[in-house]
């Protein structure tokens, strides 16, 4: 069990255009996911964290109007990066808790986006 | 002061041994903490968690908790070529997992 899946795998899109990344949590309902970001050897960076049916909470420094959150269901929880430029270029990997109570988290296989 | 902090590495285990990986963090109010074990170019996988003073085990793992000390541990008995990767300890305080910035295990034949 708690398995979070995560839509695309991998994009790779040209500069100003806008990339959808969907995590879902697959047996599981998870009233919280998060969204991070991870440079190539470097650790995990938190970008926001997502509520369903309310607005995320974004980490101080990161730009709630470039990453678009949006937490529509118990299940489901998007980041649109929009107007991507080459500097968004990263590893984006979402989690989602587990409403049970115990605050584990579980990750999605992450989503590697390139910028050309 | 970082929230949670680990030695980066890299630790070198021969196959067989043991590998002991240390964790501290500052929040004394954290109740729930984990460890994470990351393969190169792939996501976090849940291994361990663990929520009472003491140990904890799960097969060839050994994750051990001392809130005094405000500490965690996690061992990996008869490590393998395929435990090398990157072990990322967290502990939940502020609503999120606060993680440290990972050790870097070397398991070598």
């Amino acid at each position: 069990g708690a398995v979070v899946s995560q839509h695309p795998s991998r994009v790779i899109c040209k500069s100003g255009t806008s990339v959808k990344i969907e995590c879902r949590s697959l047996d599981f309902q998870a009233t919280t996911m998060f969204w991070y970001r991870q440079f190539p050897k470097k650790s995990l960076m938190l970008m926001a964290t997502s509520n369903e049916g309310s607005k995320a909470t974004y980490e101080q420094g990161v730009e709630k109007d470039k990453f678009l959150i949006n937490h529509a269901s118990l299940t489901l929880s998007t980041l649109t990066v929009t107007s991507a430029h080459p500097e968004d270029s990263s590893f984006y990997i979402c989690s989602a808790r587990h409403s049970g109570g115990l605050n584990e988290q579980f990750f999605g296989p992450g989503t590697r986006l390139t910028v050309l | 002061q970082k929230e949670v902090e680990q030695n980066s590495g890299p630790l070198s285990v021969p196959e067989g041994a043991i590998a002991s990986l240390n964790c501290t963090y500052s929040d004394r109010g954290s109740q729930s903490f984990f460890w994470y074990r990351q393969y190169s170019g792939k996501s976090p996988e849940l291994i361990m968690s663990i929520y009472s003073n003491g140990d904890k085990e799960d097969g060839r793992f050994t994750a051990q908790l001392n809130k005094a000390s405000q500490y965690v541990s996690l061992l990996i008995r008869d490590s393998q070529p395929s435990d090398s990767a990157t072990y990322l300890c967290a502990a939940y305080s502020w609503g999120k997992l606060q993680f440290g910035a990972g050790t870097q295990v070397v398991v070598t034949p």
